[in-house]
């Protein structure tokens, strides 16, 4: 699968929305783009994932680039509950398993 | 729905002990995972079933042996613990086998400490 590249932390202040990105100048045409978050003493909770375009749910919105090789996770308004470590990860044709690097340490303001 | 279940939550085991992790579902999913995580790092995949009655070695099985019970339950076994099992493990299961374009659900981990 290939590498991702992210911001090892960054700070928001609660109520205001919160755009992590994610650097993936290698994905191939059939990567998914998946997002995951682990909240303090938790286990990864799904966030959101996509292919080429952009996807919205109760939780998030994944905006992709259209060259794909890059993404951003917009939380549209942050609360004090999203403080957590946030993963992009790759995910291609087979994957059995997702491989997570350091991720994102999002850290809200209150 | 209680989704995926760990216990215990911690142990504290002396080095040669043994012991199993329980893990289950009750989403109905056909594939299971053992992950471990160590201190700033992230998480390594242990151990995984596909589906019931098949299991294969992840990216650092040495040490560990598993069982898929049944659809429900993965359990992971240490059978002589050693000081850098010390982690914690999760637990995950999903739909399918291929994760490509599926969520992967974890439960909320198992905090092991190897004297």
């Amino acid at each position: 699968d290939a590498k991702t590249t992210q911001p090892n932390s960054m700070e928001s202040n609660e109520e205001e929305p919160v755009h992590l990105p994610c650097n993936h100048s290698t994905i191939s045409g059939t990567d998914y783009i998946h997002w995951y978050r682990q909240l303090p003493s938790q286990g990864p909770e799904y966030v959101i994932h996509g292919l080429t375009s952009n996807v919205n749910n109760r939780m998030a919105s994944l905006a992709i680039a259209e060259d794909r090789k890059s993404s951003t996770l917009i939380l549209h308004r942050a609360t004090l509950r999203d403080a957590a470590v946030y993963y992009c990860i790759l995910t291609g044709a087979g994957s059995y398993q997702l491989t997570f690097g350091k991720g994102t340490k999002l850290s809200v303001i209150p | 729905n209680a989704g995926v279940t760990q216990t215990p939550k911690f142990q504290v085991l002396k080095t040669g002990q043994s012991m199993t992790l329980q893990c289950a579902q009750d989403m109905n999913h056909n594939s299971m995972y053992w992950y471990r995580q160590d201190p700033g790092m992230g998480l390594r995949l242990i151990y995984y079933s596909a589906s019931e009655g098949t299991t294969d070695k992840g990216e650092v099985p040495n040490g560990y042996n598993v069982s898929r019970l049944n659809k429900r339950e993965f359990s992971l076994r240490l059978e002589s613990a050693a000081p850098s099992q010390t982690s914690v493990y999760f637990c995950a299961s999903s739909r399918r086998y291929s994760i490509t374009n599926e969520k992967l659900f974890f439960g909320s981990g198992t905090q092991l400490s190897v004297l």
